[in-house]
């Protein structure tokens, strides 16, 4: 039972562009949603994260949008650049249990110069 | 500050084999996360120490798999009799709190012959 799911495993964009990546998720429990950005042989790295209360959270070339009633978020990447490029993972996570992750599949982002 | 340290980065056993995996986490983090990350697939929850003790263990697959936090900082990851389906990407996170961001280790990568 996937309770995260990025459905796209790759994404490929150019230089300078949007890239939107998506996630939806299964358990209303959930309440807070993180993006985790990962390179190979790294472990992944925090990005941008929202709270339930929250439809939008932005932090320099990064916004996430929370759609509560869809169950849906998107990261928004705006512009585009080529060291983006990495595998960009939904997680979330109910207050209830301290901090317990619950991952997506990830997304493979290729930024094209 | 060094950030959570993972060993070995690799290790490569024979089916039936004890293994020891070994988590550094930061230095006064007290909650520690051990996840398993299989290819092709985002991290999956394996246990959760608050302190020295497993507040939430239920990610572990079977009784073949152990943790321990003895002193509550370094944890030690235990498999017995490894599968080759144990074969796997074994992270470590710690979080200053409970429900903090969590940071990763670079990961331990094992593979069951």
């Amino acid at each position: 039972d996937q309770q995260v799911k990025q459905n796209s495993p790759s994404l490929s964009v150019q230089e300078g562009r949007i890239s939107i990546l998506n996630c939806d998720y299964t358990n209303s429990m959930f309440d807070y949603f993180l993006w985790y950005k990962k390179y190979p042989a790294e472990g992944p790295t925090f990005l941008i994260s929202i709270s339930s209360i929250k439809d939008k959270n932005e932090d320099g070339r990064f916004t996430v949008f929370l759609n509560k009633s869809a169950k849906h978020l998107s990261l928004h990447i705006v512009p585009s650049q080529p060291g983006d490029s990495a595998v960009y993972f939904c997680a979330a996570s109910a207050t209830s249990n301290t901090g317990k992750l619950i991952f997506g599949q990830g997304t493979t982002l290729q930024v094209k110069p | 500050g060094a950030g959570v340290s993972q060993t070995p980065s690799n290790k490569v056993t024979e089916k039936g084999k004890y293994v020891e995996l070994r988590c550094d986490p930061i230095s006064g983090h007290t909650a520690l996360y051990w996840y398993r990350q299989s290819l092709g697939q985002g991290p999956e929850f394996l246990i959760y120490f608050q302190g020295t003790g497993a507040a939430d263990d239920s990610g572990l697959p079977n009784d073949r798999f152990f943790a321990v936090r003895p002193e509550g900082s370094v944890s030690t990851l235990k498999i017995q009799r490894t599968e080759r389906g144990d074969s796997a990407v074994y992270l470590c996170a710690s979080s200053l709190l409970p429900g903090g961001e969590q940071f990763f280790g670079p990961g331990t990568r094992l593979t069951v012959l």
